[in-house]
């Protein structure tokens, strides 16, 4: 079963607006976190943020905040002032509990308009 | 290093042959991770080593595929036998404590891009 549903495979955004990016996710188990990188053409993986379930608040990062909304099991990126360097594609993960492998969706490809 | 290093980072494999891939994790990271990323989709976790013991294998999908990890640091994938299902990138990741903590963060290297004709 998909375990993190990325509904938006492409999304476009004007340069300096803000942006979210969509992420749900399903799990039984009481424990887990949740990340976001970011994957430009280069390749390679950036980690961006990270959410716990038991946070109380919101996780921020910069330009990047997470709408975490447990009860429906939604952890959406919002980026603020968009810049063009963050066209790429981002990935929502979970880790559940004591688990080793982390779960990523498919995707979102984010381009940023000047 | 400063960060997670792969090499190569392209490899052009004929199908039938012997591919090895090396991993240069961040240095003292306790957790090494191999994942498989195709075309178009997320990662896909293929195993998890704790220092130089290899904790999880769940996720290689078949016995062509061999990781390992001797001394701790450095790591190799091995998949014997390429097939063109085997195209892919793939990624290695470390984190610093072992797993099992709730915020264990996973730095990721660029990946090796493995082509099978």
């Amino acid at each position: 079963a998909q375990k993190i549903t990325q509904t938006q495979p492409g999304m476009f955004v004007q340069e300096k607006e803000a942006v979210t990016l969509d992420c749900t996710y399903d799990t039984s188990d009481p424990s887990y976190g949740l990340f976001w990188y970011k994957q430009p053409s280069s390749g390679e993986m950036i980690f961006l943020i990270y959410q716990g379930s038991y946070d109380q608040q919101n996780a921020t990062e910069g330009r990047y905040s997470l709408n975490f909304q447990k009860a429906r099991k939604s952890a959406n990126l919002v980026i603020s002032a968009s810049q063009l360097g963050d066209s790429a594609m981002y990935f929502c993960a979970m880790r559940e509990g004591q688990n080793n492998d982390m779960r990523f969706g498919a995707g979102t490809r984010l381009t940023v308009k000047p | 290093g400063a960060g997670v290093s792969q090499s190569p980072r392209y490899k052009v494999a004929k199908r039938g042959q012997d591919v090895a891939l090396r991993c240069d994790p961040i240095s003292g990271h306790v957790s090494l991770f191999w994942y498989q990323q195709a075309l178009g989709q997320g990662p896909e976790f293929l195993t998890y080593f704790q220092n130089e013991a290899q904790l999880d294998k769940s996720g290689l999908p078949s016995d062509r595929f061999f990781a390992e990890r001797p001394e701790g640091s450095v790591s190799t994938l091995k998949i014997q036998r390429t097939q063109q299902e085997d195209s892919a990138v793939y990624l290695c990741a470390s984190s610093l404590a072992r797993q099992g903590l709730a915020k264990n963060i996973q730095y990721f290297g660029a990946g090796t891009r493995l082509s099978v004709l």
